[in-house]
């Protein structure tokens, strides 16, 4: 397995409070990704990182804001929980992005179970 | 938008019968990956595929890529209970992916 480490592994809040979750990586990967992933929907992007400090928005960014200030981390916030932020967060990893016609492989994490109360 | 259909949802096996599941889009696709997720796990890379009417095969496992590059289906000979989770597409479009909702396989020794 590629060295993507994530943390916590599980975590249990209340509705309005902040949550932060960390991504991070050993492979000196320039691509950084965090997903979500729900029953019947998949995985769904919430954003993505293509180096230090430069990130954006995925198809479901709203309620989530992330930082990058090293190569090997990525964190995602919750500014305010609320329930319908109870999922399974993935981060993943890549060596350059998605419009790479190389067989360039995505790398996922161990995933974080967060429950909001 | 761009929206990635992944039929059947559900796939209950015997060992050893074949399996397949499709991807569908509603678009124009770049490239198609695939992965696997066993229960419990991470999703995990399997292969990618970028040309109009690729086939590609790891062992038992056949990945084709269709004509339009619009869908992609992923064939499984004579399941093994090591198949056992979800597999997923992921197609990317103009500068988005859309991973499907996957097809959980079931394999009954």
């Amino acid at each position: 397995d590629a060295g993507i480490t994530q943390s916590p592994r599980h975590k249990v809040t209340e509705t309005g409070t902040p949550v932060t979750l960390r991504c991070h990586q050993t492979e000196n990967h320039r691509y950084m990704y965090w997903y979500r992933q729900d029953p019947g929907h998949g995985l769904r992007l919430i954003h993505y990182s293509y180096g230090v400090k430069d990130t954006d928005k995925g198809e479901v960014s709203d309620g989530y804001s992330v930082s990058r200030s090293k190569t090997e981390d990525f964190l995602l916030t919750l500014e305010s929980a609320t329930s319908s932020q109870t999922s399974v967060y993935f981060c993943a990893i890549s060596e350059s992005g998605w419009s790479a016609i190389s067989t360039d492989t995505q790398y996922f994490g161990p995933g974080t179970r967060l429950t909001v109360l | 938008g761009q929206q990635v259909m992944q039929i059947p949802q559900y796939q209950h096996v015997q060992e050893g019968e074949d399996f397949t599941t499709y991807c569908n889009s509603s678009t124009t696709l770049s490239n198609i990956q695939w992965y696997k997720q066993r229960p419990g796990g991470h999703p995990v890379f399997l292969i990618q595929l970028v040309k109009s009417g690729e086939v590609k095969k790891q062992k038992r496992l056949t990945f084709q890529f269709g004509e339009a590059k619009k869908n992609s289906s992923l064939h499984i000979t004579a399941t093994q209970t090591t198949d056992v989770g979800t597999y997923f597409c992921a197609g990317e479009g103009y500068q988005k992916v859309t991973f499907g909702t996957g097809t959980k396989l079931q394999v009954i020794p």
